[in-house]
């Protein structure tokens, strides 16, 4: 099974309205990332945060990581029509090079 | 534009038959990892390979095989393919091997097998 689970699987929301989204995960983590995928397209990183750090941002983007809960979030403040996409976050164990995806939520941002 | 190229964009092809999926990597990195993506699966992590060695294995078939090459591009080769192994296939690249290496990703193979 997945590593990560994310929710909501689905958000709509209008442009310039904050969108969070959530991802859990099961075991414990190196670091955690976060990727964007327009529809049938690749992948697109976004913002990594490592297992000893709180909470990291990166222009719109804010992510917070809580171990204890083994839980991260993932905001998108102002959103924008181009904003729409699907947001997965990414696990990477402590004892693998490999990443575990969550089953991604899909933002839809209505002008 | 991430820098990595993936050959070919479509492919379609019967059940029982065997394909290969080719990637080239940003210039400079040396690991490639493969990924599939299904509507069923999600997303899941296949196999990396860092400056032509096998480092790490996922949820790869035994139907399936990958390597990397000399010049580091990396061929997926998937054999006697069944209706399920429709999907999209990424590949993505890395500098290092490394837990902070950021991977960028290819624009994807999808496979339709009939």
């Amino acid at each position: 099974s997945q590593q990560g689970e994310e929710d909501p699987q689905a958000l709509s929301i209008q442009e310039g309205e904050n969108a969070t989204m959530n991802c859990s995960y099961k075991t414990s983590i190196n670091n955690l990332q976060w990727y964007r995928q327009n529809s049938g397209r690749g992948l697109v990183h976004l913002i990594l945060i490592r297992s000893n750090e709180r909470e990291k941002h990166s222009g719109r983007l804010r992510v917070t990581l809580d171990t204890s809960k083994k839980s991260s979030s993932l905001l998108i403040t102002a959103s924008r029509a181009a904003d729409t996409a699907s947001y997965f976050c990414a696990a990477r164990m402590d004892s693998s090079y490999k990443l575990i995806f969550g089953s991604g939520t899909r933002l839809l941002v209505r002008p | 534009d991430s820098g990595v190229t993936q050959t070919p964009k479509h492919l379609i092809t019967a059940t029982g038959q065997r394909v290969t999926l080719r990637c080239s990597p940003r210039s400079g990195d040396l690991s490639v990892y493969w990924y599939q993506q299904s509507l069923d699966q999600g997303l899941q992590f296949l196999i990396q390979y860092y400056n032509g060695e096998e480092r790490a294995k996922g949820n790869i078939l035994e139907r399936f095989s990958a390597q990397q090459f000399p010049d580091l591009h990396s061929e997926l080769n998937l054999s006697s393919l069944e209706l399920g192994d429709s999907a999209l296939y990424f590949c993505a690249s890395s500098v290092g091997s490394g837990d902070t290496y950021e991977q960028y990703f290819g624009p994807g193979t999808r496979l339709t097998v009939t």
